[in-house]
């Protein structure tokens, strides 16, 4: 059984730029949520998709959005980047089932906006 | 508003003594809690959740306690060993489909171990 892997692992823009980031759930997971983790917080909620679509929304503005494609690996993407943007982003899965328990969390995308 | 908050930015315990670290939330509708730990580098590790209509659960060298009353949470780490050492974030998920896939973290607390 593999884990949730994302990718890139690091990541340097500059602002105004757009950067999508990627990640694979854990086998055998449906459902996909993206958290951002500024440096010293806790992760923050961005959105969640199941069955390929939008299933909750953080307090994030519509220049952050997602997919989610049919083998259950999602994307999530920024427009417009703004030196805030500069955080972890970190990916987690969860069983069918369970859209909001149990997350099992990827290692992260550490993105630097220049 | 919802909120989820830490005691304690940091907790510093002698190897082997048991190590509690606390949390309190202030959404009473909340009914599903989960303790996280994050390790240098690395993404939030899942280590015990508990529903709303329990006190108390137990796992491997771990215990979460829950509080209602005082909307207060707390995890209880035995005999605490080196590894431990990382950041410990509680969580709480709400009902209703209003809050579906969100997890609200609270700040953290850093867990230092010294030999």
């Amino acid at each position: 059984e593999t884990g949730v892997t994302q990718s890139p692992t690091h990541l340097i823009k500059t602002r105004g730029q757009q950067v999508t980031l990627r990640c694979s759930s854990q086998s055998g997971h449906n459902t996909v949520s993206w958290y951002q983790q500024a440096l010293g917080q806790g992760p923050q909620f961005i959105f969640q998709y199941y069955r390929e679509e939008e299933n909750g929304r953080g307090n994030f503005p519509p220049r952050f959005s997602g997919l989610q494609f049919p083998n259950y690996s999602s994307e999530l993407n920024v427009n417009a980047l703004e030196l805030d943007d500069s955080a972890l982003y970190l990916c987690a899965s969860s069983r069918p089932g369970s859209t909001n328990e149990k997350l099992f969390f990827g290692s992260g995308t550490q993105l630097s906006v220049l | 508003g919802e909120s989820v908050g830490l005691h304690l930015p940091t907790l510093s315990v002698q190897e082997g003594d048991n190590s509690i670290i606390n949390c309190a939330y202030s959404n009473s509708a909340s009914d599903y809690f989960i303790w996280y730990k994050q390790e240098s580098g690395k993404g939030p590790q899942f280590i015990i959740d508990i529903r709303s209509n329990m006190d108390k659960r137990q796992g491997q060298r771990v215990t979460v306690l829950l509080n209602k009353t005082v909307k207060h949470l707390s995890l209880q780490i035995a005999a605490t060993q080196p590894g431990d050492s990382a950041v410990y974030f509680c969580a709480e998920a709400g009902r209703g489909s209003s809050n579906t896939g969100k997890l609200i973290f609270g700040q953290g607390t850093t867990l230092q171990v010294k030999p």
